[in-house]
Order: structure tokens, then sequence, then C-alpha cells
């Protein structure tokens, strides 16, 4: 079965601060991708990466940066220099790949984070 | 087109009435998914079409919930009889399918919040 932890339920940060969001996952597949998705308080997901299970090198784009290590089946998401503007709940997921394209993603509970000015 | 449509976006209703929710994906999007998201927690696949045919339902999706996608654009989600356990958000989502093997990644809408009282 797959399963996605997210063990930080909230995270409190002053501006400015950076801060990782942890992400642990299980799957049997040896193929699979991985998530990161933003909820602000609108309400939608916004997609804000996507990793596939063969390519471990680590992702910087702007203030953000990913680290995923396979030998620990983690995909952590660290924003450097938080604003305000970051506060929202994060969600980290998966899902297997197999014929036909990978389909339903199975989300983490998600890690609410709250920046402070 | 700017992204994927919700109607409506909040719903209250009494328990044992049925209710309907649609979906507008992006309009290239051939794939569509079905989420439920509970207060505090990730959201939770429910059914996913490809085109017009539903390709897989979730156990989560029991008798009163029906999800049609007729032309293979806009979706309905139906709720029969409702329960107080049903209330929770409902999250759209498209993607592309590009071939067998690969999707676009999904794009989220902002989901239909309903409250069963």
């Amino acid at each position: 079965a797959q399963k996605v932890t997210q063990a930080q339920t909230e995270i409190s940060v002053v501006e400015k601060e950076d801060v990782t969001l942890d992400c642990v996952y299980e799957t049997r597949d040896t193929t699979y991708y991985l998530f990161w998705y933003k909820q602000p308080p609108s309400g939608e997901l916004v997609f804000l990466i996507r990793r596939n299970s063969f390519d471990e090198q680590n992702e910087i784009s702007g203030r953000y940066s990913w680290n995923f290590q396979k030998s620990t089946s983690s995909f952590n998401f660290t924003i450097t220099a938080s604003q305000v503007v970051d506060s929202a709940v994060y969600f980290c997921a998966l899902t297997d790949v197999f014929s036909g394209g990978y389909n339903k993603l199975i989300f983490g509970a998600g890690t609410r984070l709250a920046v402070h000015p | 087109d700017t992204g994927v449509s919700q109607n409506p976006r909040h719903k209250i209703t009494k328990r044992g009435q049925n209710v309907t929710f649609r979906c507008d994906p992006i309009s290239e999007h051939n794939r569509l998914y079905w989420y439920r998201q509970t207060l505090g927690q990730g959201p939770e696949f429910l059914t996913y079409f490809q085109n017009e045919a539903q390709l897989e339902k979730s156990r989560l999706l029991s008798d009163r919930f029906s999800a049609e996608r007729p032309k293979g654009s806009f979706s309905t989600l139906e709720i029969q009889r409702t329960e107080q356990g049903d209330s929770a958000m409902y999250l759209c989502a498209s993607s592309r399918a590009l071939g067998q093997a690969t999707t676009t990644e999904a794009f989220f809408g902002q989901g239909t919040r309903l409250t069963v009282v």
C-alpha cells in the first residue's frame, strides 16, 4: 500500500526565516512520482513540483528547494527567506506509474505553515 | 480558459437531500479527477475519467455517489440521500494524457464545500 506521512501538523515562523517541511513516503513500486502542492486559503491546490523516482537530483526554484532521498524515502521541501505570502497548507503526494500514466494521487495530511511579519 | 472551474463554491443542504456538483476542466485536458477533502486532512481520491469513460472508483465512493462525464468535457458528481458525514470539500482536477505512459500534472479547481445539516 502507498502512504505519505507529513509529521509536522503546523509550523509557525517569522518572516525571512528558512523552513523545511518534511515528507516521508511508502510504496512498493519501483517507479513513482512525488509531488508538492500548496493550498492557500482560497482552497485550490497549486502545483509546485513533480519528481520521478529515477531522478534524485535536488531542485531549486527561486526560494523553493526540494531534497529527494530514496534511501530514506523522503522528499523534503525548504522555503528560504520565508514571506507572509507563503502562509498556506502544503501537501506532499505520491502516485504510481503504470501503463496509462499516473492517475490518483495519495496525499499526506498536510502541514500548515504560518509566516508572521 | 483559465483553469478548472467548479460550481457551486458552497452548498448547504439538509440531510437526506440530493446534491449535484459540476466541474469544468481545462479545455484540452482529457482526464478528470474527483477528490474529497475533510477538515485537517489531505484530499482523498474518489474517481477519475479519461474522456467519457470512468476508469477507476475508490471504495470511498458509496452507492449514493455517482459521477458522470457524458461528452468527455464537464463532469457532475451527485450525492443522493446526503448524510452529515458527506460534509467535506469536493475537489475536481484535470490533466492531459500524453500517451499511454504519462500525463501532465493535475490542475485543481477551488472546490465545492458541502455542509450537510
